[in-house]
């Protein structure tokens, strides 16, 4: 158990809906990322947060957004789903950028 | 893109058999990282090597790395059927903003 926790596990839903995943990280931890991972994509960054302010951004389209709140947890929100966004994303945390990151045990999103 | 890149893709070995792979990056970086994903889980940080070390341990793993070669490899001494993971490097370094950049990966199945 890293102590990054991810909610929820799995989530299906229809295209054009919008989601919002979330995420707890570490205690002590002020440093959050997201990634997205598909089969033909690979582990992608999304997006960084240290200490609710963003830090850095990755492939992470204009569709796709997120924050990281005064208690560090943070949502990524995704709208106008497509099927393309199946995925697993997941989320990590660290106390310093760079650093060690532990990682979440992810969201499965399944667009139908 | 991807700033590693793992080399084999994938790997098949017997248990007890040793199994190495190899990570190479374009750019120069501050630290090099492997993480393990079991199948739909979360990655999970293996060792972290900093680009002023050669050689790291941690239990049955060994760690390389030749910044002049801009190469890592990471072995694994007497495998396990517990092994079978999918291995990524990450890096670090200026050029990439300090954010972690994450290789494609290589697929390792330890046959029982």
């Amino acid at each position: 158990d890293s102590g990054v926790t991810q909610t929820p596990k799995h989530l299906i839903t229809a295209t054009g809906q919008r989601v919002t995943l979330r995420c707890s990280p570490r205690s002590g931890d002020l440093s959050v990322y997201w990634y997205q991972q598909s089969l033909d994509q690979g582990l992608q960054f999304l997006i960084q947060y240290y200490n609710g302010e963003e830090r850095a951004k990755g492939n992470i389209l204009e569709r796709f957004s997120a924050q990281q709140f005064p208690d560090l947890h943070s949502e990524l929100n995704l709208s106008s789903l497509e099927l393309g966004d199946s995925a697993l994303y997941f989320c990590a945390s660290s106390i310093e950028v760079p650093d060690t990151q532990y990682f979440g045990p992810g969201t499965r999103l399944t667009v139908l | 893109s991807q700033q590693g890149e793992e080399d084999p893709q994938a790997l098949s070995i017997q248990e007890g058999e040793n199994a190495t792979m190899n990570c190479s990056y374009k750019t120069s970086i501050n630290n090099l990282q492997w993480y393990r994903q079991n199948s739909g889980r979360g990655l999970v940080h293996l060792i972290l090597i900093r680009s002023n070390e050669r050689e790291k341990h941690s239990g049955r793993l060994r760690v390389t790395l030749d910044t002049s070669k801009k190469s890592s490899s990471l072995l694994i001494t007497a495998s396990r059927a517990a092994d079978t993971a999918s291995y990524f490097c990450a890096t670090d370094g200026e050029a990439a903003g300090n954010k972690l950049t994450f290789g494609g990966g290589t697929r390792v199945l330890v046959k029982p």
